[in-house]
């Protein structure tokens, strides 16, 4: 089961900003570890988008960016594109149940 | 440029056993962990467990446990996942995928095309 909890959906219009939201507890995101975030776009594998709450692999556009704070997280897609409809997930590092990397409930985007 | 290829899809019955592969190139193989996610149809992703083919160091999440078994052939860059007994509900997409660091923070930094298993009478 997750122990991270993501809203199942957002949505926006083209070029509207919108947050999605990583909700964990003390023993992942509160412990201190990373927050990281994939984008999976319709019948795609997983892609890496942000690592370490912030950062943007080679090739991901300015447009994504991610915070953290306390035990949760949050990833912001501004000039929101309709190539950014799919799922996002954020992963984290769980200390209480030797899962060890735990992902979130997953959000799916719309653009309307 | 780092590449993790995937065996293609499964269609088996209940009781059959199953080995799927993940080759890595691009790389050096032993030198990075490579986990395996399951997609069930229409949900999340799912941590199944890691292994580092450098000297096969193996962890698993508890769901996952003498459920399946991962393991690697560091002669030709492949990490396996095998069932010995399949079930319908291990019906699912599953992914491979490199495990990165980042002030020692893992995340999964490359993926696999995906294998898709189907398990039916």
């Amino acid at each position: 089961q997750s122990v991270l909890t993501q809203p199942p959906s957002v949505s926006g219009a083209p070029g509207q900003r919108v947050t999605i939201s990583c909700t964990g507890s003390n023993s992942n995101i509160g412990a201190g570890y990373d927050v990281h975030w994939y984008q999976q776009l319709p019948g795609t594998a997983p892609k890496l988008l942000i690592y370490a709450s912030n950062n943007r692999p080679s090739g991901v556009p300015d447009r994504f960016s991610g915070s953290k704070s306390g035990t949760s997280a949050s990833l912001a897609i501004t000039g929101l594109q309709a190539e950014d409809e799919g799922d996002y997930y954020c992963q984290s590092y769980d200390i209480s149940l030797s899962v060890f990397y735990v992902f979130g409930t997953g959000t799916r985007v719309t653009v309307l | 440029e780092v590449q993790l290829v995937q065996s293609g899809a499964e269609v088996k019955k209940p009781g059959d056993s199953l080995k799927i592969s993940c080759k890595g190139s691009g790389y050096i193989f032993t030198d990075k962990w490579i986990a395996w996610v399951r997609q069930m149809p229409g949900k999340g992703l799912e941590w199944m467990g890691v292994i580092y083919p450098g000297d096969s160091d193996t962890k698993y999440s508890p769901s996952f446990q003498g459920q399946v078994t991962i393991s690697a052939d560091r002669s030709i860059n492949t990490a396996h996942l095998q069932w010995n007994s399949l079930k319908a509900s291990d019906t699912a997409m599953y992914y491979c995928a490199r495990l990165d660091h980042y002030t020692g923070s893992f995340y999964f930094g490359s993926w696999g095309q995906g294998t898709l298993v189907s398990v039916s009478s």
